[in-house]
């Protein structure tokens, strides 16, 4: 599997913008770019996904990279809620045996008011 | 949006008994679930994958014998923790996988599980 890089911590006051990054040099062409979160005593929650191009929605923005080695979720105005930990995975969609998600360390951020 | 439900979210029980969890796609059809367990302080770590009608296929170094995987309908998959021991005491959690190569995973609220 396709390894992931984070940072183990970040932390941001409430209402700036947050960066986290994402290491993934080893990713194949097949490879999508998932980003999941996960607030103490959950299960992950979706945030957002990618191929090749940058892509938002209502959460965040994932800015990826043109030689894909390197992805960066985007929290335009952090607030309380958005701490927890966020994950960085590589889903290799299309074969069965390799379709699943592996979670590694991911990031936990804290927002501070 | 696409809901996974997972029951008990909490549950207790004594060392040498078997506890089940259920997890249900609850809008969409899965074939295929995921189950993962999630130590204080750790990451989730996948312990089985189970496609709907067909044997479970475990990681590495997880006791098939000790955690019985069903997943007998296209909407229901259930994990049974066997001959429970206080080291099996964990933060239990499905995921439910949609058609498509483009379709996302959803996750279940997870199931604290506490042996004594």
């Amino acid at each position: 599997d396709a390894k992931t890089t984070q940072p183990n911590s970040m932390e941001s006051n409430e209402e700036e913008p947050v960066h986290l990054p994402c290491n993934h040099s080893t990713i194949s062409g097949t490879d999508y770019i998932h980003w999941y979160r996960q607030l103490p005593s959950q299960g992950p929650e979706y945030v957002i996904h990618g191929l090749t191009s940058n892509v938002n929605n209502r959460m965040a923005s994932l800015a990826i990279a043109e030689d894909r080695k390197s992805s960066t979720l985007i929290l335009h105005r952090a607030t309380l809620r958005d701490a927890a930990v966020y994950y960085c995975i590589l889903r290799r969609a299309g074969s069965y045996n390799t379709d699943k998600l592996i979670f590694g360390t991911g990031t936990r951020l804290q927002v501070f008011p | 949006g696409a809901v996974v439900s997972q029951h008990p979210s909490r549950v207790i029980c004594k060392s040498g008994t078997s506890v089940k969890i259920e997890c249900r796609s609850l809008d969409f059809q899965a074939t295929t679930m995921f189950w993962y367990r999630q130590f204080p302080k750790q990451s989730l770590m996948l312990m089985a994958t189970s496609n709907e009608g067909s044997k479970a296929t475990y990681e590495q170094g997880v006791e098939k014998d000790k955690f019985l995987i069903n997943h007998a309908s296209l909407t229901l998959s259930t994990l049974t923790v066997t001959s429970a021991h206080p080291e099996d005491s964990s933060f239990y959690i499905c995921s439910a996988r949609g058609v498509g190569a483009d379709y996302g995973y959803t996750f279940g609220s997870g199931t604290r599980l506490t042996v004594v």
